[in-house]
């Protein structure tokens, strides 16, 4: 139980697009979701907490407008990378809390390697 | 705030070497401690974890107590295989309503036969 997927697991675009990456949990509902940028050999820097049916929660720093994310069923959560431009690329991972499991344990999809052309 | 530090990498073992990997932080009030992996290409997957000082989590061979005096939760494995290559992210809760996780670097372990 508690598995965490994400879509696309790469994506190549060109500077200027708008990229989405979609984070769903299979087998529970997720009312927290995670989102998280991973550098080459660097540790995961968290971007933003969202709740189901509210706005996201960013961290220091990060661009609200250029990182959307909706979190609009309990169970789907996205990231839209708009305007992507070559420092953009990353790994980008998403991860979920499972209700009845330990309340700080999370649980993480596989990652996105996006690249901006 | 809270932090996390860990060993730098790489490491590279030989199969059936000893392993450990340290692991101190800092957080105010009572966290609980996080071992997860990361493959090449994949996600993260949680490999252990411990809520209260004293306590030991261990999985698949690892093998951490959490050490509240010393403020440490270092990894210990008592024989490497190479299927054990990867990163390996200590990482902190620090709880009081807050569902964050804060990291530390990561230390890649290369285990060759």
């Amino acid at each position: 139980g508690a598995v965490v997927s994400q879509h696309p697991s790469r994506v190549i675009c060109k500077s200027g697009t708008s990229v989405k990456i979609e984070c769903r949990s299979l087998d529970f509902q997720a009312t927290t979701m995670f989102w998280y940028r991973q550098f080459p050999k660097q540790s995961l820097m968290l971007m933003a907490t969202s709740n189901e049916g509210s706005k996201a929660t960013y961290e220091q720093g990060v661009e609200k407008d250029k990182f959307l994310i909706n979190h609009a069923s309990l169970t789907l959560s996205t990231l839209t990378v708009t305007s992507a431009h070559p420092e953009d690329s990353s790994f980008y991972i998403c991860s979920a809390r499972a209700p009845g499991h330990f309340i700080y344990e999370q649980y993480f999809g596989p990652g996105t390697r996006l690249t901006v052309t | 705030g809270d932090s996390v530090t860990q060993m730098e990498g790489p490491v590279t073992l030989s199969e059936e070497a000893f392993l450990t990997i340290n692991c101190t932080y800092t957080a105010t009030g009572y966290p609980s401690l996080f071992w997860y992996v990361q493959y090449p290409g994949e996600g993260l997957q949680l490999l252990l974890k411990a809520t209260k000082a004293d306590d030991k989590g261990s999985n698949k061979g690892f093998e951490a107590t959490y050490r509240k005096e010393t403020t440490s939760f270092h990894l210990e494995k008592g024989s490497v295989q190479v299927s054990d290559s990867a990163v390996y992210f200590c990482a902190l809760s620090s709880g009081a309503g807050s569902y964050q996780l804060t990291f530390g670097k990561g230390t890649k372990l290369s285990v060759i036969p």
